[in-house]
């Protein structure tokens, strides 16, 4: 089975803070995917990986940025977390359009 | 960029109803559909998928799919539902070489008993 980890499931951060989301894939997946989710607005893409060093801007990529130095590994960074960054954040990995996902996790910005 | 639509955000039934949840893709060119589910509490997983061939695809949990080209729609159902079937259902279509997914805002549904 695959599996997606992720570092934390629930984090609560100050506004101003610098904060890292990790996620781990275990299939040797070439992509690798950060979302969001919140009530009522889906999944939206913030950044997408498609090898390492490789990245792409998603759909709302503004206040964050991301780095794949490994290929199992994806990482989200919010340079300066506001309180609009408070969200469900959802790591996923994919082999032929089929994408994986990992556990989730809720951040709170305060 | 693709845009997928589902429709009734919210659906409350009750267990034996059946269900049907709509879905809704702006551009063709793509044949690899697929629903994916979340439970309450529980990480999003694949519910059902379709790539090619027969276009009523069948998943998990007795859950099946219709791709209708011509309508650009795969809709979901389920002739009888459980009160194990409450999550939130979304639909999500490939686009940019089917490298990414656009999920649409997910149908929130709830089986009373």
């Amino acid at each position: 089975d695959v599996k997606v980890t992720q570092s934390s499931r629930y984090l609560v951060k100050r506004t101003g803070e610098k904060v890292f989301l990790e996620c781990v894939q275990d299939m040797d997946h070439e992509n690798m995917f950060w979302y969001r989710q919140d009530p009522g607005l889906g999944l939206r893409l913030i950044y997408f990986s498609y090898d390492v060093k490789m990245k792409e801007k998603g759909d709302i990529p503004e206040g964050y940025s991301v780095s794949r130095e490994k290929k199992e590994r994806f990482s989200l960074i919010l340079e300066s977390a506001s309180t609009n960054q408070t969200s469900m954040y959802l790591c996923a990995s994919s082999s032929q359009g089929e994408q994986y996902f990992g556990p989730g996790t809720r951040l709170t910005v305060t | 960029a693709q845009s997928v639509s589902q429709h009734n955000h919210h659906v409350i039934l009750s267990e034996a109803a059946s269900l049907e949840l709509g879905c809704n893709y702006s551009y063709g060119g793509t044949v690899n559909l697929f629903w994916y589910v979340q439970y309450p509490g529980q990480h999003l997983q694949l519910l059902l998928k379709y790539f090619s061939g027969d276009p009523l695809v069948k998943g998990i949990k007795g859950f099946e799919a219709e791709f209708i080209k011509s309508k650009f729609s795969f809709n979901l159902r389920k002739p009888s539902v459980q009160w194990s079937d409450t999550a939130e259902y979304f639909c999500a279509v490939p686009y940019y070489g089917n490298n990414r997914l656009a999920f649409g805002k997910g149908n929130q549904v709830v089986v009373i008993p």
